[in-house]
């Protein structure tokens, strides 16, 4: 699996989106980028995937660079609720569901 | 409601004690995971078993047994050769598709007296 970056905490204000970046310089090409979620002392949650264009959902919209080297993941209006730890993983999609998580970022929505 | 539980919330274990962590789902799916996670730290895969009477270690198996005799459950036994046992404790599991079909449970607080 391809290494990734992520800053280790960040703060945004409610209301405001949430811009959140992992670097992952080494992806294959048939690597896909999954993100997870973690509220305290709760299970990881899925977000969103993708693997070169970008992608919307009801929770989230995640943007690839070209070179697909980083990406980043867009919280358009961020409460309170989305206060919590954010992983990048990096798979291959046929590869196993085993998942490695990393530090992640721990992102503080302030109000 | 579909989902996966995880007993008890909160275990707690004497030095040299085996305990076991349960972990049941009724998603129907066919593979299930153990992860542990430290405080401020990631996750770290234990187990994974991809179906009934079939499983792999992970990352971190030492100190760990795990039995996969049913496809709804998926009970982790942690051993007393486990020297450093207090963590927190997450179980999933997912379909045949990717990763975004896992699916995790509430999580087991083990902590050693």
């Amino acid at each position: 699996d391809a290494k990734t970056t992520q800053p280790p905490s960040m703060d945004c204000a409610e209301g405001r989106a949430a811009n959140l970046p992992c670097n992952h310089s080494t992806i294959s090409g048939n690597e896909y980028v999954y993100w997870y979620r973690q509220i305290h002392s709760q299970g990881p949650q899925y977000i969103i995937h993708g693997l070169k264009n970008n992608e919307t959902n009801e929770m989230a919209s995640l943007i690839i660079t070209e070179d697909r080297k980083s990406s980043t993941l867009i919280l358009p209006h961020a409460t309170l609720r989305d206060t919590a730890v954010y992983y990048c993983i990096v798979r291959g999609h046929n590869a196993g569901n085993m998942l490695t998580f990393g530090g992640g970022t721990r992102l503080m929505v302030k109000p | 409601d579909g989902g996966i539980t995880q007993s008890p919330k909160y275990l707690f274990r004497k030095e040299g004690q085996n305990v076991t962590l349960s972990c049941e789902q009724n998603l129907n799916h066919d593979a299930m995971y153990w992860y542990r996670q430290d405080p401020g730290q990631g996750l770290r895969l234990i187990y994974y078993s991809q179906i009934v009477n079939d499983f792999q270690k992970g990352d971190i198996a030492e100190g760990y047994s795990v039995s996969r005799e049913k496809k709804e459950s998926f009970p982790l036994t942690v051993t007393s050769a486990q020297k450093n046992p207090t963590a927190f404790y997450l179980c999933a599991s997912s379909s045949s598709g990717g990763p975004e079909t896992q699916y995790f449970g509430p999580g087991t607080r083990l902590l050693v007296l």
